[in-house]
């Protein structure tokens, strides 16, 4: 099982709302990342967790957070977002530091 | 700060051609370099890692090198099909304490012709 599952697949929400994105894996995987897609554009990394730590913040606006709240889990909490945070939200994982990446396949957020 | 860069942009050939599409990187200290595909709205899919040890990798019609010396990576389609049409993606893991930073070129957007 290779598989990282993201839900939801498709969100709409205004820019008062509160929700949260989440990412699963089942493959013992240590590394976990969140990356933000534009059209046309490669993914751009946001977060990385390892052993359930935030390891990396590309810098990310404070209203977006993540959480691990396990290895399988990873979730990404959104509030106050702007229409320019609409973009593809792509969660990956990895066994280590050096090891092939996995993707899911993404959350589509529209902010209206 | 690593910069990969991919080339072409876009590349449009008759089905049953072999192509070659290049990656290039800036900073040599790499953990591995990944070639990924992307259809249109979807997520990404893994093709080939190759370790910042080795210089090639195989899958299929898929051959992947690596020049880690001077920061280039192919990968060579044999036989294409319009199957394969879609957005490649190379991606360098950079060391960075107990992760990496996983790096994206801009990709090449390959088109097929039947």
């Amino acid at each position: 099982d290779t598989e990282v599952t993201q839900t939801p697949k498709h969100l709409v929400m205004g820019m008062t709302n509160k929700k949260s994105l989440k990412c699963e894996q089942h493959m013992g995987h240590r590394a976990m990342y969140w990356y933000k897609q534009k059209a046309k554009k490669p993914p751009e990394l946001m977060f990385v967790y390892s052993y359930e730590k935030l390891s990396i913040n590309e810098s990310v606006p404070s209203r977006f957070s993540p959480e691990c709240p396990n290895s399988s889990l990873l979730n990404l909490h959104l509030h106050a977002l702007q229409p320019e945070d609409s973009a593809l939200y792509l969660c990956a994982s990895s066994r280590g530091a050096s090891t092939e990446a996995f993707f899911g396949q993404g959350t589509r957020l529209t902010v209206v | 700060k690593q910069e990969v860069t991919q080339i072409p942009a876009a590349l449009s050939v008759p089905e049953g051609e072999n192509l070659v599409l290049n990656c290039s990187f800036t900073d040599s200290a790499i953990y591995n370099l990944q070639w990924f595909r992307q259809d249109p709205g979807k997520g990404l899919t893994s093709l080939l890692l190759i370790q910042s040890s080795q210089r090639e990798q195989t899958s299929g019609r898929l051959n992947a090198s690596l020049d880690k010396s001077s920061g280039r990576s192919t990968l060579y389609i044999a036989a294409s099909q319009p199957g394969d049409s879609a957005t490649y993606l190379c991606a360098a893991a950079l060391f960075y304490s107990s992760a990496s930073k996983i790096i994206f070129g801009s990709g090449t957007r390959l088109s097929i012709r039947p």
